[in-house]
């Protein structure tokens, strides 16, 4: 257990519709990083926040959003739904996830991932 | 570009046999690489990272520039080795954060 929790573990939504995944941290970390797993992309990189702060964006959708809030737990919103958004979704934690400093600063340790399915 | 590349989707082999999971990647600045694990039903889990030149259940990575290269090698494969392979790129971002770009993944089987 790498102590980043998520929840909801399961999520069936129809198109259209608007959810939000939750995100808490290792005791600690500053940095919350957010990822899409699907079949056909493998794993790709959506949004880095790091104390609250927005800090890097990968290939997040318009229709995607996400923040941390000063307990740094994060949430990412999914609006808009359609069948493709169907994922794991992933967040991890790093204690720092900024450059500069030494690799242990850097190191994701993963949560258990929300299963979004959009029928 | 940033790209690492996992050319194999899928690599089945006997247990005891040699297994080596192969890994490219593209990156114009100094690349620090993992390589992550997915067992069945498990969260993602850090295996390890070139830095540290390390190995872990007996998986060990050796980081080469001039091929691009860090494939992940175990001398005797275990049927609890089937998992799901990640590699991944830390990249350095405009920001001055870093972020984790992943390979596709290999799905190892270990079969007895």
């Amino acid at each position: 257990d790498s102590g980043v929790t998520q929840t909801p573990k399961h999520l069936i939504t129809a198109t259209g519709q608007r959810v939000t995944l939750r995100c808490s941290p290792r005791s600690g970390d500053l940095s919350v990083y957010w990822y899409q797993q699907s079949l056909d992309q493998g794993l790709q990189f959506l949004i880095q926040y790091y104390n609250g702060e927005e800090r890097a964006k990968g290939n997040i959708l318009e229709r995607f959003s996400a923040q941390q809030f000063p307990d740094l737990h994060s949430e990412l919103n999914l609006s808009s739904l359609e069948l493709g958004d169907s994922a794991l979704y992933f967040c991890a934690s790093s204690p720092r996830g900024t450059s500069g400093g030494p690799p242990s600063y850097n190191e994701q340790f993963f949560g258990p991932g929300t299963r979004l399915t959009v029928l | 570009a940033q790209r690492v590349t996992q050319p194999e989707k899928l690599l089945s082999v006997f247990k005891g046999a040699p297994v080596e999971l192969k890994c490219n990647y593209s990156y114009s600045g100094s690349p620090e690489l993992f390589w992550y694990v997915q067992y069945s039903r498990q969260r993602l889990q850090l295996l390890l990272r070139h830095i540290s030149r390390e190995s872990i259940k007996g998986f060990t990575a050796d980081l080469n520039k001039g091929e691009t290269s860090f494939h992940l090698k175990k001398p005797f494969a275990q049927e609890e080795d089937s998992a799901m392979y990640y590699c991944a790129l830390s990249v350095i971002t405009q920001g001055g954060s870093e972020k984790l770009v992943f390979g596709k993944g290999t799905k190892l089987t270990v079969n007895p």
